[in-house]
């Protein structure tokens, strides 16, 4: 199975900061790598596909970028809404495989 | 608008078989633009991929519990399904269905709200 590690795994920020939030898969993914918010007790909302396309509906400060091993999602200013934990997926190779979330919360 | 809709018991008891629907609504389950799958989250902890099911019938099931694995599709109803066999505490979770999309890199653009599995006696 490939291996999805997140970093960091919590972080505090204020509305209208920027947040980064980085992924890692343990061999390479191509452009296969999805990101997902999640918020207490609701099912996960995707966000980013194929790495750097924004599903639609989602605002345009959310962004993604990386290939091959790395990636990030980005969000250039946090808003109220954006506090929730993010969690990256690899649809490259079964079983497709979540890295472990990043929990955002407010400072 | 597409919905997902999971149904089942709340509650199981530690060696029998969990079993849950996924009501689909708004689009077919027979395209074949997208696949099926339950994925599954216990309390605290991240996202685990269960199994998939394919527009054909085909279907993948994650080697860790492949051996307790069975997911079924009723086209009929636009319903899939999801068995889980021989339970035990570690399978209590939120159980999720979902559609991953072939055309926008088998992404997961739709979920269902999940349901909560408890497995005790």
């Amino acid at each position: 199975d490939i291996q999805m590690t997140q970093s960091p795994s919590s972080l505090s920020a204020s509305v209208g900061d920027r947040v980064t939030i980085t992924c890692r898969a343990s061999q390479s993914i191509s452009s296969y790598l999805n990101w997902y918010q999640q918020k207490p007790g609701k099912a996960p909302k995707l966000l980013i596909y194929a790495a750097s396309s924004l599903q639609s509906g989602v605002p345009s400060r959310f962004s993604g970028s990386g290939s091959g091993t790395d990636f990030t999602l980005t969000i250039s200013s946090l808003q109220p809404a954006d506090f929730a934990t993010y969690s990256c997926q690899q649809s490259y190779s079964t079983p497709f495989t979540f890295g472990p979330g990043t929990k955002v919360d407010i400072k | 608008q597409l919905q997902l809709q999971e149904s089942g018991p709340g509650l199981v008891k530690p060696s029998e078989t969990l079993s849950l629907t996924c009501t689909v609504s708004g689009g077919s389950i027979s395209s074949s633009s997208y696949y099926w799958a339950w994925i599954r989250q216990p309390p605290g902890k991240g996202l685990e991929w269960i199994g998939t099911l394919y527009y054909d019938g085909n279907t993948y099931y994650n080697p860790s519990l492949k051996s307790r694995v069975t997911i079924s599709i009723d086209t009929s109803k636009n319903q899939f399904s999801l068995k889980l066999s021989s339970v035990t505490a570690a399978d209590t979770a939120v159980y999720y269905c979902a559609r991953g999309n072939y055309g926008d890199y088998e992404s997961l653009d739709s979920w269902g709200q999940g349901t909560l599995v408890t497995v005790s006696s």
